[in-house]
C-alpha cells in the first residue's frame, strides 16, 4: 500500500544548529513529493516540491530537501534553524493517475521545537 | 496569488446536530479537498472534488456529506455531530489531483 512515513514525531534542536527531518515513501513508482509546514492555528503552507530532475530542491525560508530513489526518501534540511521555524512539518506524496494511485498521502507530521 | 477562505472559523454545535462548513477559493483550481485534523495529529481526507458537481469519498467520509455546486466553493456537512469528531477541518485546493495543495486556515469544531 502507498504510504508516507515520518519516523520522528518530535525533534528538538538548538537555534543555529542544522536540521534534518526524515521522510520515507512506499510507492510502486516515483511519486511527486512535497514538504508542508503548519504554524499554530494555521493551515498548511508549501515549503517545497519535487517532481523530477535535480534531486536537491530549494524551498522557501532556506529549506531544502533531497530526493533519493534508492532509499525511497525525501528528507528536509536546513543549515541553521531559527526559533520561528518551530512548527509541525508534513511530508506528502502523490502519483499521476494510471500509475497506481492518484491520491495525495500525508505523513503523520514531525513537530519541531527550536530551543534558544 | 490566491486565497482560501473558510467559514466559520469556530463552529459550536450540539451532539446530533447537522452542521455545515464552507470553503471558497479564488485560485480557479479544479480540485478541492476537505481534511480533518484531530488535535496534534495528521490529516485525514474526508472528501475531494475534481470539478464542479463531482464528489469523491476519502478515507473518513462516513458521517459527512459534501457539495460542490460551483468551481470556487466546496461545502462540508457534518450530518450528526458527535463529541469524538471535535477537530479542525481544513479545506484545500489544487490545480489537479497530484499538484501542490493550498490550504485554508481551518474551521475548529466543538461539539457540546
Amino acid at each position: 500500500a502507498q504510504s508516507v512515513t515520518q519516523p520522528d514525531a518530535r525533534v528538538t534542536v538548538s537555534e543555529g544548529a542544522s536540521l534534518q527531518l526524515r521522510c520515507k515513501y512506499s510507492y510502486s513508482a516515483t511519486p511527486y513529493l512535497f514538504w508542508y509546514v503548519q504554524y499554530p492555528r494555521q493551515g498548511l503552507q508549501l515549503l517545497l516540491k519535487y517532481y523530477s530532475g535535480d534531486p536537491v530542491v530549494q524551498g522557501v525560508n532556506s529549506f531544502e530537501a533531497e530526493f533519493s530513489k534508492s532509499n525511497s526518501s525525501f528528507h528536509l534540511q536546513k543549515a541553521s534553524v531559527h526559533w520561528s521555524d518551530s512548527a509541525v512539518y508534513f511530508c506528502a506524496a502523490s502519483l499521476l493517475p494510471g500509475t497506481g494511485g492518484y491520491k495525495v498521502v500525508f505523513g503523520s507530521g514531525t513537530r519541531l521545537l527550536v530551543s534558544p | 496569488g490566491g486565497i482560501i477562505t473558510q467559514t466559520p472559523k469556530f463552529l459550536i454545535g450540539q451532539e446530533g446536530q447537522k452542521l455545515t462548513l464552507k470553503c471558497q477559493q479564488n485560485f480557479n483550481h479544479d480540485t478541492m479537498y476537505w481534511y480533518r485534523q484531530d488535535s496534534g495529529k495528521g490529516l485525514r481526507l474526508i472528501y475531494y472534488s475534481i470539478t464542479e458537481n463531482d464528489l469523491q469519498k476519502g478515507d473518513l467520509s462516513e458521517g459527512y456529506d459534501a457539495s460542490r455546486e460551483k468551481k470556487s466553493s466546496f461545502s462540508l456537512t457534518v450530518t450528526s455531530a458527535q463529541k469524538n469528531e471535535m477537530a479542525v477541518f481544513l479545506c484545500a485546493s489544487s490545480r489537479d489531483r497530484v499538484a501542490e495543495q493550498f490550504f485554508g486556515p481551518g474551521t475548529r469544531l466543538t461539539v457540546l
